[in-house]
């Protein structure tokens, strides 16, 4: 299976700040890669798909990027309520596999 | 509006089996594969498999063959998965999920979780 490895595993940020938010796979992806948000007891949510198509009613603060094994998350200027742990996960190959997460909180 | 609805939280004894289920609305069920997603704290999140809501063919991650199981009710427009021979490692947070769009794996549906426990 492919190895999804995301860093920092936790962030602390300022509201206003830009946040990068980093997925590395063991092997190349090909962009089959996507992002979700999750808050605590919640199901996650899509932002991004195919490593940076905005799901529709996503804010246009949260971006993706990258290509072969790196990718990156980006919120351009942190609000309080993007506080959530965010997750990558790959469907280049089967089966799916996930990111362990960066859990996102306010300095 | 699309939504799914997963059934209640579940105490299961060691050896048990438990069925979740996942009833569809707002779209054609048969329309959209239904996958399963396992949540602990531990392990992250771990993708099951999914299945054809139409002709109720499965794929599973090898992880999980034999300990879980797919099935679907068309009728009722509703997704199963029944977990057997549980252990303490099979407590987590179970989801299932629908695609946007047919036949990609980008989950923008789920449903609100079910938390399975397994204790004795």
């Amino acid at each position: 299976d492919i190895q999804m490895t995301q860093s920092p595993s936790l962030l602390s940020a300022s509201v206003g700040d830009r946040v990068t938010l980093s997925c590395k796979a063991s092997q190349n992806i090909y962009k089959y890669l996507n992002w979700y948000q999750q808050k605590l007891g919640e199901a996650p949510k899509l932002l991004i798909y195919y490593t940076n198509s905005l799901q529709t009613g996503i804010p246009s603060r949260f971006s993706g990027s990258g290509s072969g094994t790196d990718y990156t998350l980006t919120i351009s200027s942190l609000q309080p309520e993007d506080v959530a742990t965010y997750f990558c996960q790959q469907y280049n190959s089967w089966p799916d596999t996930f990111g362990a997460g960066t859990k996102l909180e306010l300095k | 509006q699309v939504q799914l609805q997963q059934s209640g939280a579940e105490l299961a004894k060691p050896g048990s089996s438990v069925k979740i289920s996942c009833k569809a609305s707002g779209y054609t069920f048969t329309s959209y594969y239904i996958s399963w997603i396992k949540q602990t704290t531990g392990q992250g999140l771990e993708y099951i498999g999914y299945i054809n809501t139409g002709s109720g063919g499965t794929n599973y991650n090898e992880k999980f063959k034999g300990k879980a199981t797919l099935t679907v009710d068309k009728s009722s427009s509703t997704a199963f998965m029944q977990l057997s021979s549980l252990t303490p490692d099979d407590s987590a947070v179970y989801y299932c999920a629908r695609p946007i769009i047919r036949g990609t794996n980008w989950f923008a549906y789920w449903g609100q979780g079910t938390l399975v426990t397994v204790s004795s």
